[in-house]
């Protein structure tokens, strides 16, 4: 198993304003994976990171809103930009093959 | 891409009462997982299950890949067995991750007192 640490677990944002949640694994993996759960909704695939390249996004998720970065095998970051109240949300990061951060609950204003 | 359908979307029990999550899945799977998420929004996992049965305490599941199906039984329903259910998967073609995974819509599961 893998354990994962998320940060922040919530925050209250501005809207317009930027906020990047950090995800850190206790061991090597090689590929990340970053959802989002709107509210009362299911988990969405927003994209894969892989170590040394760039992220692979869903359909409907770009890389201008949500940049990703993964400088190493133990450390992933998403950044929300330019948010609106409709970025409010849970986002979770995860490793192969299922494990979940605990989520950061964001609420934009 | 693959489709995941989880029956039924409510349930309500008395504590004590037995029931049983159906999940639909419409393509090959190399991974089925079931996750309980709990009124903070934590996400466990409960059973990693692309096929065959499993057991752990007072949960159990069943998937059987070749009809495309995965069943969770709960017995002697707790309180604290609320929340929601979750049934995700990730499809085997293409030599897709199996750690890249569909989540079905889940099952709010209410135990009463």
């Amino acid at each position: 198993s893998a354990v994962i640490s998320q940060k922040p677990s919530r925050d209250i944002c501005q809207r317009g304003t930027s906020l990047t949640i950090q995800c850190q694994v206790d061991s090597q993996v090689t590929m990340m994976f970053w959802y989002r759960q709107q509210p009362g909704q299911s988990l969405t695939l927003i994209a894969t990171a892989n170590q040394g390249s760039e992220a692979t996004y869903e359909s409907g998720f770009v890389i201008d809103k949500f940049p990703i970065s993964r400088p190493n095998l133990t450390f992933s970051t998403l950044t929300v930009s330019n948010m609106s109240p409709e970025d409010s949300s849970i986002y979770l990061c995860s490793v192969s093959p299922a494990f979940f951060g605990q989520g950061t609950r964001l609420t934009v204003v | 891409g693959i489709q995941v359908e989880q029956s039924p979307p409510d349930l309500i029990l008395q504590e004590g009462a037995n029931s049983t999550l159906r999940c639909n899945f419409s393509d090959s799977v190399n991974n089925l997982q079931w996750f309980h998420q709990n009124p903070w929004g934590q996400l466990i996992n409960l059973f990693y299950i692309p096929s065959g049965t499993k057991q752990n305490g007072r949960l159990s599941a069943t998937t059987v890949a070749t009809e495309r199906y995965s069943l969770l039984y709960i017995s002697s329903s707790q309180t604290t067995d609320s929340g929601v259910y979750f049934c995700a998967v990730a499809s085997s073609a293409g030599g897709t991750s199996y750690g890249k995974l569909t989540f079905g819509q889940g099952t709010i599961l209410t135990v009463h007192p």
